[in-house]
């Protein structure tokens, strides 16, 4: 039973438009989520992260979004671009900070920004 | 600066031979991390180390599978008599503590033939 769930295995955009990558849970004890960013043969590198007590976290071109509600949570990046042509991994904790191995991992979103 | 290193980079075996994975974590990370991520799959957590603090095993899928770790260096994932659903992209993190980002090493890729 997936507790974490990226149902877009991929999404192509064109560069300078927005891409949205969607992730869904259902552990209601989950607290941090994380984005991770995954380029063929290297591992995930951390992107962005939000706790349960924010719903919206923004850095740069990246934004997170939490609808606790809905267990559903979004990453936008704005304005995409072919250097962002990579996996996107949603993980969940619950335990703040993702510590102890207790990440749970999505399958992943490979998102393709076209020039 | 030295990210978290694992090697081999891949490994292809014959199904019921042993196979060690090593990974070597960033200097002066406490934390340690095995996680795999099969074909089609998302990563899935193996065990974790935190210091001195007896691991926390509860992610290894079967006794095949064993991991230890000396003090707070390299650390190395053991798989007795591979199957063939052992083979995935084995991943390592480390990170400074409990509570801190967790860093990846650019994984094995196993092939049990």
């Amino acid at each position: 039973d997936q507790q974490v769930k990226q149902n877009s295995p991929s999404l192509s955009v064109q560069e300078g438009r927005i891409s949205i990558l969607n992730c869904d849970y259902t552990n209601s004890m989950f607290d941090y989520f994380l984005w991770y960013k995954k380029y063929p043969a290297e591992g995930p590198t951390f992107l962005i992260s939000i706790s349960s007590i924010k719903d919206k976290n923004e850095d740069g071109r990246f934004t997170v979004f939490l609808n606790k509600s809905a267990k559903h949570l979004s990453l936008h990046i704005v304005p995409s671009q072919p250097g962002d042509s990579a996996v996107y991994f949603c993980a969940a904790s619950d335990n703040y900070g993702g510590s102890q191995g207790n990440l749970i991992f999505g399958k992943g979103t490979k998102l393709s920004v076209k020039p | 600066g030295a990210g978290v290193s694992q090697s081999p980079s891949n490994k292809v075996t014959e199904k019921g031979k042993d196979v060690e994975l090593r990974c070597d974590p960033i200097s002066g990370h406490t934390a340690l991390y095995w996680y795999r991520q099969r074909l089609g799959q998302g990563l899935e957590f193996l065990i974790y180390f935190q210091g001195n603090s007896a691991p926390d095993k509860s992610g290894l899928p079967s006794d095949r599978f064993s991991a230890e770790r000396t003090g707070e260096s390299v650390s190395t994932l053991t798989i007795q008599r591979t199957q063939q659903e052992d083979s995935a992209v084995y991943l390592c993190a480390s990170s400074l503590g409990w509570d801190n980002e967790q860093f990846f090493g650019p994984g094995t890729r196993l092939t049990v033939l």
